[in-house]
């Protein structure tokens, strides 16, 4: 079945400055990879997607990269602010599948220094 | 306002004592699922279900069970709870199995 691997598992980062957490993916059918942010005490939120006819996708100060011959696809956030701070998981599936279930990564905390 | 409606949101209960968690969706999902958040280990999926009357096992289904009845509702069920199931409990809903996934706002749970 897929595993899906998510590095950093926490990440530090000054105000403004950018953030990218990386995940890998092993089943090469994989074909749907969203993002979630989780906040204190709240359930994790789609922030963002990729399907893998697209490599990159932005979204204001958020953008995703996929890279499906090397399986591995990225978050970036530039000019982070302190609301950034967050638990963010990367997942993959196979959309449409009979199966379709979302694999998540362990999760990368971010921290936001003001 | 569409969402996942969870209860209880916290729980101590001793070991071996029986409950259960419900969560209800008011979008007309198709697919729902339980989670489990451990510290380092992300979020594990317990069971999840297509449609009604069709379940089937997640990554760590021991100590669990589940029941779709009705399309809104997915319970999960702790027959015999046990100290390691100790755990932050999500519930998620989704047009799709593998569409945009709307979770609930969680169920921490301590068994003692």
């Amino acid at each position: 079945g897929e595993n899906v691997e998510q590095h950093p598992s926490t990440l530090s980062v000054q105000e403004g400055d950018s953030a990218v957490i990386k995940c890998t993916y092993s089943d090469s059918a994989s074909n749907y990879f969203p993002w979630y942010k989780q906040e204190l005490g709240k359930g994790p939120q789609l922030i963002i997607d990729i399907r893998s006819n697209v490599g990159e996708k932005k979204d204001q100060r958020i953008a995703v990269t996929l890279n499906k011959t090397a399986k591995h696809f990225s978050l970036h956030i530039t000019e982070t602010q302190p609301e950034d701070s967050a638990v963010y998981f990367c997942a993959a599936s196979i959309y449409g599948g009979s199966q379709g279930n979302l694999i998540f990564g362990k999760g990368t905390k971010l921290s936001v220094k003001p | 306002e569409a969402q996942v409606t969870q209860n209880p949101r916290y729980l101590i209960t001793v070991t071996g004592k029986k409950l259960t968690v419900t969560c209800s969706q008011n979008m007309n999902h198709e697919y729902m699922s339980w989670y489990r958040q451990d510290p380092g280990l992300g979020l594990r999926q317990i069971y999840y279900s297509m449609n009604v009357e069709v379940t089937d096992k997640g990554d760590v289904p021991e100590g669990y069970k589940v029941s779709r009845k009705e399309k809104r509702n997915f319970p999960l069920i702790l027959e015999s709870p046990s100290p390691n199931q100790t755990s932050l409990y999500f519930c998620a809903s989704s047009f799709g199995g593998a569409g945009e996934l709307f979770f609930g706002e969680g169920s921490r749970l301590t068994v003692l």
